[in-house]
């Protein structure tokens, strides 16, 4: 059972340049998430989307956009990335908003 | 302002003993409590959830919830040197707002052999 498969594990990127970190989950989960890790300041929530069609800002989503195409994927996108963008991505999938959420592997993401 | 706060640490415990690890929260209402566990370079991994005031049993560990006080707590029993690693404290919080967890910084936990 794969859970929730990120790609890609790694990227460098130069300032101003645009990627997608992909996610899907086959939990058939209905909730997700993208969440950033950095040094001393925890995990911070981008965007998540409670339900298939929906999708809400968290608390840090400025430079960020995501898309929930289907049930199963959810992606961030960043559009011109910055350094201060430079972190871990984690993706991560709960049945509901309110139940316990399991994470994909991870994307570290440098920004040069 | 949703604040879940945890000793950085380290928390350094001699193996086979109890590691307590707590985590307190600012927001009276919310119903959800998560720990996880993280290693060094990997991804966080659940351990428990608790939604009732009380203890939760798991094998060695146990999650403890004090609303009135709002506190959460993960015991480790019988600690080993693979229980070495961060533990992340998440709370889902109620009312308005993004919805999703609210993590702390974590506690970087060491067992020593």
């Amino acid at each position: 059972n794969a859970g929730v498969t990120q790609t890609p594990k790694f990227q460098v990127l130069k300032t101003g340049q645009s990627m997608t970190l992909q996610c899907a989950q086959d939990m058939n989960h209905n909730s997700m998430y993208w969440y950033r890790q950095d040094p001393g300041m925890g995990l911070r929530l981008i965007y998540y989307s409670a339900s298939e069609g929906t999708t809400d800002k968290g608390e840090v989503p400025n430079g960020y956009n995501v898309s929930r195409l289907n049930k199963r994927e959810f992606s961030l996108r960043l559009e011109s990335a910055a350094p201060s963008q430079t972190s871990v991505y984690f993706c991560a999938s709960s049945v509901k908003t309110n139940t316990e959420a399991f994470f994909g592997q991870g994307t570290r993401l440098t920004v040069v | 302002q949703k604040e879940v706060e945890q000793n950085s640490g380290p928390l350094s415990v001699p193996e086979g003993a109890i590691a307590s690890l707590n985590c307190t929260y600012s927001d009276r209402g919310s119903q959800s409590f998560f720990w996880y566990r993280q290693y060094s370079g990997k991804s966080p991994e659940l351990i428990m959830f608790i939604y009732s005031n009380g203890d939760k049993e798991d094998g060695r560990f146990t999650a403890q919830l004090n609303k009135a006080s709002q506190y959460v707590s993960l015991l480790i029993r019988d600690s080993q040197p693979s229980d070495s690693a961060t533990y992340l404290c998440a709370v889902r919080y109620s009312g308005g707002g993004a919805d999703g967890l609210t993590f702390g910084k974590g506690t970087h936990l060491i067992i020593q052999p």
